[in-house]
């Protein structure tokens, strides 16, 4: 049972740096998404994707790109690092946009930027 | 704008003692609810969910929480507390824009159980 798998599990980087943070479900739901999470914040929607080629943006998009080439995965990219980028950051999918179905979320990404 | 408040960002309990966590959305249309815990270092693993029908609505771990439609509340239970319920605790709300769900979060509540 991979669920959603999100690598990598940690990461350092300088700022000005790029770096793609991977997420990939095999249970062939249509719906996808990033959050990022900070403290006394809760989670907060980057990006969405409603299915494969179709995606749009959350709460807080401003220095992240995604992609959805594929139904299984979901990169989150961003451009130039930023220390306001420092977080956690988690990957959720569910089978559908338009239902009211459970929302499955990966391990998390703990993202330093120095 | 939908919102989620959960009122406490900390609750010290003792182990064995009852625990209610607190939260209040805003929504003027249909509301879908639902309480996620995080365990450290870990993902969002799914507490219990209110879609329609009754108003308590039983979890996992022996959670529960109670829809109140005339107070905004979905407020979560737990009668006796253990050390492993130490955790955090996040309520949210499934809303509907552009024919899109979305789930909001609250800013999540971090339970501390004591022996």
């Amino acid at each position: 049972n991979a669920g959603v798998t999100q690598t990598p599990k940690f990461q350092v980087l300088k700022t000005g740096q790029s770096m793609t943070l991977q997420c990939a479900q095999d249970m062939n739901h249509e719906y996808m998404s990033w959050y990022r999470q900070d403290p006394g914040m809760g989670l907060r929607l980057i990006h969405y994707s409603v299915g494969a080629g179709i995606t749009d943006q959350g709460e807080v998009p401003n220095g992240y790109n995604v992609s959805r080439s594929t139904t299984e995965d979901f990169p989150l990219r961003l451009l130039s690092a930023a220390p306001s980028q420092t977080s956690v950051y988690f990957c959720a999918s569910s089978y559908s946009a338009r239902m009211n179905t459970e929302a499955f979320f990966g391990q998390g990404t703990r993202l330093t930027v120095v | 704008a939908q919102s989620v408040t959960q009122l406490d960002s900390q609750v010290p309990v003792f182990e064995e003692a009852p625990v209610e966590l607190r939260c209040n959305y805003s929504s003027s249309v249909s509301v879908y609810l639902f309480w996620y815990v995080q365990y450290p270092n870990q993902g969002l693993q799914l507490l219990l969910k209110y879609l329609s029908g009754s108003t308590l609505v039983k979890g996992i771990n022996g959670f529960e929480a109670e829809f109140n439609k005339s107070q905004t509340s979905f407020h979560l239970r737990k009668p006796s507390v253990h050390i492993s319920d130490t955790a955090e605790y996040f309520c949210a709300v499934r809303v509907l824009e552009s024919g899109y769900n979305k789930l909001i979060f609250g800013a999540g509540t971090r339970l501390a159980v004591h022996p």
